[in-house]
């Protein structure tokens, strides 16, 4: 099957940079993506890497690392807004790739 | 375009009802999902179905059963409601996976519903 670990809560101030890290076991690999969670809100999909190296939007990135299992979200010039919950996320061998298979989540609380 | 819409919003429950939430999407896409999340936990997935006409069990589907009635709605019913099943429930939408492409790997999520069950 497949697990991903990811620190429970991660803290900050605003206009500073932090790193979300998210590890992985899959018995079949095809990428990693990651989400955002407002609270009281949907996910919402933020990135998808699926080769090795650093993937750019704006003020976040995403990197992988297939040999080390790894990945993490990078969020720069934090704002107040950025304050919610981040989850990454596999796809699951196990049903043929059809479903995601997400990590418990990383709470970032963003202080001025 | 909508996106995904879900209804009710709010739902409350005696434990041994019965009731049915709704899901519909308007993007064409071939994978509906449904998801719960618990207070400060991540998603865990009833059931899913990778296309029109076919729906299998995710990792907690007892105690629900789903239709996917067409392409565009996917609906999730609670037989016998009981209080462990207190939940915000998510339904979710992507294109079909492709392997080796992004395709698939966006899911896009409806509001959610949040139901509780006394």
């Amino acid at each position: 099957g497949q697990s991903l670990e990811q620190p429970s809560e991660v803290t900050a101030v605003e206009g500073a940079i932090v790193q979300i890290n998210c590890t992985y076991q899959t018995s079949g690999f095809y990428g990693l993506s990651w989400y955002q969670q407002h609270d009281g809100g949907a996910p919402t999909f933020l990135s998808y890497n699926a080769l090795d190296g650093l993937e750019e939007t704006g003020r976040f990135s995403s990197f992988l690392s297939r040999s080390d299992s790894y990945g993490y979200l990078l969020l720069q010039e934090l704002q107040m807004k950025d304050s919610a919950s981040y989850f990454c996320a596999v796809r699951d061998r196990g049903t043929g790739f059809q479903k995601l298979v997400f990590g418990t989540g990383t709470r970032l609380l963003v202080s001025p | 375009n909508a996106g995904v819409t879900q209804t009710p919003k709010f739902q409350v429950l005696k434990t041994g009802q019965s009731m049915t939430l709704q899901c519909a999407q308007d993007m064409n896409h071939n994978s509906m999902y449904w998801y719960r999340q618990d207070p400060g936990m991540g998603l865990r997935l009833i059931y899913y179905s990778a296309s029109e006409g076919t729906t299998d069990k995710g990792e907690v589907p007892n105690g629900y059963n789903v239709s996917r009635l067409n392409k565009r709605e996917f609906s999730l019913r609670l037989e016998s409601a009981a209080p462990s099943q207190t939940s915000v429930y998510f339904c979710a939408s992507s294109e079909g996976w492709q392997g080796g492409t992004s395709t698939g790997y966006e899911q896009y999520f409806g509001p959610g519903t949040r139901l509780t069950v006394t």
